[in-house]
């Protein structure tokens, strides 16, 4: 079975500075990766996806991961950070192996941004 | 385009009764699946649907079942009722295998 690794539970930030929220998933033959972000009381929102092609993706409010595969690793980073992206944020795997989409969650990174 | 609607948004209940939480996915998208949150455990996977089919089930009690209907509509229903039972549960809809998941704000449930 898939498992995805958010080793840090909270990562607290000074306003403008960078951040990288860590994920690492388990090995497999092929994967569909996603972060996505939930503001309090509210779902969760899609914030990018890797599905093949370049290993770099990034968002439309200035996000980005890597898709690393020998390190099975799909980091999120952010140059400069803003009050507002104080958040929750969850790493994703979407494994078809089993022939249909079975999407599994790591336990959630709390962006606390500081002015 | 509307969202994923979830309703009720609240919901109080009390040991040992039932609910019956509902789920309308974006028109288009026929599968449907259900998470429950809590914050000891995260984002936990309770079932996905396709085509009013259940395809995939975690690991939760016979207590917890769901349907969907034919409009790709879907409920979940949660019987005899546990004070761990209180979460926050999300449905989620996708268009196809590799599509990512559509969130909607979820149901609270607080069971007392």
């Amino acid at each position: 079975a898939q498992s995805v690794t958010q080793l840090d539970s909270q990562v607290p930030v000074f306003e403008e500075a960078p951040v990288e929220l860590r994920c690492n998933y388990s090995s497999s033959v092929s994967v569909y990766l996603f972060w996505y972000v939930q503001y309090p009381n509210q779902g969760l929102q899609l914030l990018l996806k890797y599905l093949s092609g370049s290993t770099l993706v990034e968002s439309i409010n200035g996000f980005e991961a890597e898709f690393n595969k020998s390190q099975t690793s799909f980091h999120l980073r952010k140059p400069s950070v803003h009050i507002s992206d104080t958040a929750e944020y969850f790493c994703a795997v979407s494994d078809l192996s089993g022939g249909y989409q079975k999407v599994t969650f790591g336990t959630g990174t709390k962006l606390q941004v500081i002015p | 385009k509307a969202g994923v609607t979830q309703t009720p948004r609240y919901l109080i209940k009390t040991r040992g009764q039932q609910v019956t939480l509902s789920c309308s996915p974006i028109s288009g998208h026929r599968s449907v699946s259900w998470y429950q949150q809590t914050p000891g455990q995260g984002l936990q996977f309770l079932f996905e649907y396709f085509s009013e089919t259940q395809r995939n089930k975690g690991n939760f009690p016979g207590r917890f079942s769901g349907r969907q209907f034919s409009n790709s509509r879907s409920e979940m229903n949660v019987s005899t009722l546990e004070l761990g039972d209180s979460a926050l549960y999300l449905c989620a809809s996708s268009l196809s295998e590799n599509s990512p998941l559509h969130f909607g704000n979820g149901t609270r449930l607080t069971v007392t």
